[in-house]
């Protein structure tokens, strides 16, 4: 059972344009949700991260806006520039105060920018 | 300056074969998780460590896998008697303290089973 479904699977966005991608989640336990950003050949790298007590998280082109009734999250990239063509991973995290469960990832989004 | 830190960066084995993969992470983390990512797929949690420490293992296959962090040196991944389906990227990452919020993940080690 696939605990955080990602959309879609590929996306092709033109310069400058807005890249959104989405994310669901099932379990209501999960509170801290990261996205992160790989380049080929390379690992993930923390791109953003929100948790449920807000909305909406800006940082530079990069939003995350968050919808706890529906549970889900979306990413929206805006200015979209050739260098963020990459691989987007949704992820989510329950607080687990330090026990078992890790991040559980989405199957990532291969995001192409056309200059 | 350096990050988290895997080698090697690519291994070939053949069936049948140990698989050893090392995970050297960032200065001043002291906890290591393994995550292994298969072709267009996302990265599935496998094992949580801490120095001498298993913490949570609970995504580790239950056979021919193991881990260890020791006291010296770097954490290692163990994968007894390959087959084809463990061809993979596997990651590590790490962070200073139990928060998993705080990850940084190194550039991976692909292991090709032929």
């Amino acid at each position: 059972q696939q605990q955080v479904k990602q959309s879609p699977q590929s996306l092709i966005v033109q310069k400058g344009g807005i890249s959104i991608i989405n994310c669901a989640y099932e379990n209501t336990a999960f509170d801290y949700f990261p996205w992160y950003q790989q380049f080929p050949g390379k690992g993930p790298a923390l791109l953003i991260a929100i948790r449920p007590d807000v909305s909406e998280k800006k940082e530079g082109r990069f939003t995350i806006s968050f919808n706890k009734s529906a549970k889900q999250f979306s990413l929206h990239i805006m200015d979209s520039q050739p260098g963020d063509s990459a691989t987007y991973f949704c992820a989510a995290e329950p607080y687990s105060g330090g026990g078992a469960d890790g991040l559980t990832f989405g199957k990532g989004t291969h995001l192409i920018i056309q200059p | 300056n350096a990050g988290v830190m895997q080698n090697p960066r690519h291994l070939v084995r053949r069936r049948g074969q140990e698989a050893r993969l090392r995970c050297s992470p960032m200065k001043g983390h002291s906890h290591v998780y393994w995550y292994r990512q298969l072709p267009e797929e996302g990265l599935k949690f496998m094992v949580y460590l801490q120095k001498e420490n298993i913490i949570d293992e609970s995504g580790m296959p239950k056979e021919r896998f193991s881990a260890e962090f020791p006291k010296e040196g770097p954490s290692i991944l163990r994968i007894q008697q390959v087959v084809r389906g463990d061809s993979a990227a596997y990651f590590c990452a790490s962070s200073p303290t139990w928060d998993r919020r705080e990850l940084f993940f190194g550039e991976g080690s692909r292991l090709t089973v032929l």
